[in-house]
């Protein structure tokens, strides 16, 4: 069955506010991965959080992982118009290598 | 870091015909690619994992006669859509993994818009 799912489907904001996604999954993953995908466009690897991590920073993404909760959330800090895109969790539950279960995504909207 | 090329980047065609998408590795060598298909405003749903030198591996519901794949190089796999009808019109993406050892992060094409009329 699917896994990740996101919450917010869609969200809009002003520029330089901050942006939570987040994603649940439903069984237990090796490791836990965002990725940005523009309009029309192939996806693009942000970062990765493995299952014994809690947190992790890069640039302005932070992002953290429940796996009591089964859940991970994506903080973008002082968004940018550029940061208009949408957003997908993908679990790696182990098995055949890439084999991720991608979530629906997050539509954002930064409004200049 | 690496680079997965995807061409055509968009095709439309009549219904009945076959349409090839191609699927290079740029600067490194994949033995193993994913295609993957996207509805409007939906998820990637995996569609086949492809391997250099042996038979792509389908997902359940994907016909493999209708979608064929070929992985001819440790560099090039190519999705086939046999007598593509309307209902086949999506948006197919592959991608590679970056590192052959570990489930690390997929490093994708960018995409080809299929519309068949």
């Amino acid at each position: 069955s699917q896994q990740g799912e996101e919450d917010p489907q869609a969200l809009s904001i002003q520029e330089g506010e901050n942006a939570t996604m987040n994603c649940s999954y439903k069984t237990s993953i090796n490791n836990l991965q965002w990725y940005r995908q523009n309009s029309g466009r192939g996806l693009v690897h942000l970062i990765l959080i493995r299952s014994n991590e809690r947190e992790k920073h890069s640039g302005r993404l932070r992002v953290t992982l429940d796996t009591s909760k089964k859940s991970s959330s994506l903080l973008i800090t002082a968004s940018r118009a550029a940061d208009t895109a949408s957003y997908f969790c993908a679990s790696n539950y182990g098995g055949s290598q890439g084999n991720l279960i991608f979530g629906k995504g997050t539509k954002l909207s930064v409004k200049p | 870091g690496a680079v997965v090329s995807q061409h055509p980047s968009r095709v439309i065609c009549k219904s009945g015909t076959s349409v090839k998408i191609e699927c290079r590795s740029l600067d490194f060598q994949a033995t193993t690619m994913f295609w993957y298909r996207q509805f409007p405003k939906q998820s990637l749903m995996l569609m086949a994992t492809s391997n250099e030198g042996s038979k792509a591996t389908y997902e359940q519901g994907v016909e493999k006669d209708k979608f064929l794949i070929n992985h001819a190089s440790l560099t090039l796999s190519t999705l086939t859509v046999t007598s593509a009808h309307p209902e086949d019109s999506s948006f197919y993406i592959c991608s590679a993994p970056g590192q052959p050892t570990t489930n690390e992060k997929l490093f994708f094409g960018s995409g080809t818009q299929l519309s068949v009329l």
